[in-house]
């Protein structure tokens, strides 16, 4: 009954590959979020899904690539990986309500280790 | 760009105390909501405050907000060990494409 998951849990690869995260939520909302959270612990917005449509596209070096093929999987593609992007990866979803932002539920997380 | 300031960086208490954390922003807001983060987890929601809100309590969380001081903040009452986590403050903007930005966030250790 799991809320937000995500797979994999932890991913490990060498710089230049490319790589994807899934994420899925059943809990019937229809806003997808990914963020980056570095190693200082900050984190940051990179792309939001609403019913299959990119709204938010923070600035994302365009070798990350989301795709929402429902309202309930959000997919983050990354192509040529960077030593930079080592990070936790976090999706996350929410029940948008016109002009505002309310409670957003966050997967386990990702982490991504480029050697 | 980021939008709220947790303060302290860092807070260590002994079980039973009150653990207070303040957070302050830049911008307007829609609302300001409160997340916990334990190690190596996904963050969890604590508590949602709107704009127009001065003051709310859910258990043993009390946060405030004071839009025109541009701040917020946090107390955990009667702390327990299992509160050892990170905060986060994040602003929810207004608008269309409206989002939430985090802060920092505040390190708590509860000593048992």
């Amino acid at each position: 009954d799991t809320a937000v998951s995500q797979t994999p849990k932890y991913l490990v690869t060498q710089m230049g590959n490319d790589k994807s995260i899934k994420c899925e939520q059943n809990l019937g909302h229809d806003t997808m979020y990914w963020y980056k959270q570095d190693s200082k612990k900050f984190l940051k917005i990179m792309f939001s899904y609403n019913n299959k449509e990119l709204i938010i596209n923070e600035t994302v070096p365009n070798r990350f690539s989301p795709k929402s093929p429902d309202k309930a999987h959000l997919n983050l593609h990354i192509n040529s990986l960077e030593l930079g992007d080592s990070a936790v990866y976090f999706c996350a979803s929410s029940q948008r309500v016109s002009g505002r932002t309310d409670t957003q539920y966050f997967g386990p997380g990702t982490r991504l280790t480029v050697l | 760009s980021q939008q709220g300031e947790e303060d302290p960086q860092a807070l260590s208490i002994q079980e039973g105390e009150n653990a207070t954390m303040n957070c302050s922003y830049k911008t307007s807001i829609n609302n300001l909501q409160w997340y916990r983060q334990n190690s190596g987890r996904g963050l969890v929601h604590l508590i949602l405050i709107r704009s127009n809100e001065r003051e709310k309590h859910s258990g043993r969380l009390r946060v405030t907000l004071d839009t025109s001081k541009k701040s917020s903040s946090l107390l955990i009452t009667a702390s327990r060990a299992a509160d050892t986590a990170s905060y986060f403050c994040a602003t929810g903007s207004t608008g269309a494409n409206s989002k939430l930005t985090f802060g920092k966030g505040i390190t708590l250790s509860v000593r048992p």
